[in-house]
């Protein structure tokens, strides 16, 4: 059964400065990868995700993420953070052999920016 | 358009009580999810129905846990004879259904669970 780690629980930044949040998994099979982002008082939603492709992958509000095969990760950065991303990040994997997207997630980073 | 949402959104019951948490999902979306969020981890998946019928309930803990989806739209997570670990989060999500493997998930607010 695949599974999904994400080492740091929590990640404080000041605002500006480079975020990194970890995450690496684990499958016998190949896989799809997510990011999603938990907003103060609101829902999942979902930030980025590896499909096919380019393994570089982006979101619309700057942050980034790279599938990496070999070392199985599929880590979040961002070159300048705000406040506003202040957030609980969760990745999460989908084997391509389940018949449908049965996400499993990490335990989640909670990204902590100030000013 | 509106999104998921779902009802209540808080609830206290006592252990050993039977609780039903709903789900509303996108008009139009046949793809439900049922997801639990315990307190310091990720979700955890429960339950997955496409149309009425649960394709995949591998997620669901035992037998106490039960859920439905009558009309291909409206889904209710059914608790029987509560216990003090039942209490957590249910999230929902639904998708279109129509790229099983691709689509977006989109979550709902949750319900926050708490049996005394």
């Amino acid at each position: 059964a695949q599974s999904v780690t994400q080492l740091d629980s929590q990640v404080p930044v000041f605002e500006e400065a480079p975020v990194e949040l970890r995450c690496n998994y684990s499958s016998s099979v190949s896989v799809y990868l997510f990011w999603y982002v938990q907003y103060p008082n609101q829902g999942l939603q979902l930030l980025l995700k590896y499909l096919s492709g380019s393994t570089l992958v982006e979101s619309i509000n700057g942050f980034e993420a790279e599938f990496n095969k070999s070392q199985t990760s599929f880590h979040l950065r961002k070159p300048s953070v705000h406040i506003s991303d202040t957030a609980e990040y969760f990745c999460a994997v989908s084997e391509m052999n389940t018949g449908f997207q049965k996400l499993v997630f990490g335990t989640g980073t909670r990204l902590l920016v100030s000013p | 358009g509106a999104g998921v949402s779902q009802t209540p959104s808080n609830k206290v019951t006592e252990k050993g009580k039977y609780v039903e948490l709903r789900c509303d999902p996108i008009s139009g979306h046949t793809a439900l999810y049922w997801y639990r969020q315990s307190l310091g981890q990720g979700p955890e998946f429960l339950i997955y129905f496409q149309g009425t019928g649960a394709a995949d309930d591998s997620g669901l803990p035992n037998d106490r846990f039960f859920a439905v989806r009558p009309e291909g739209s409206v889904s209710t997570l059914k608790i029987q004879r509560t216990e003090r670990g039942d209490s957590a989060v249910y999230l929902c999500a639904s998708s279109s259904g129509t790229d099983p493997y691709q689509e977006t998930q989109y979550f709902g607010p949750g319900t926050r669970l708490l049996v005394l």
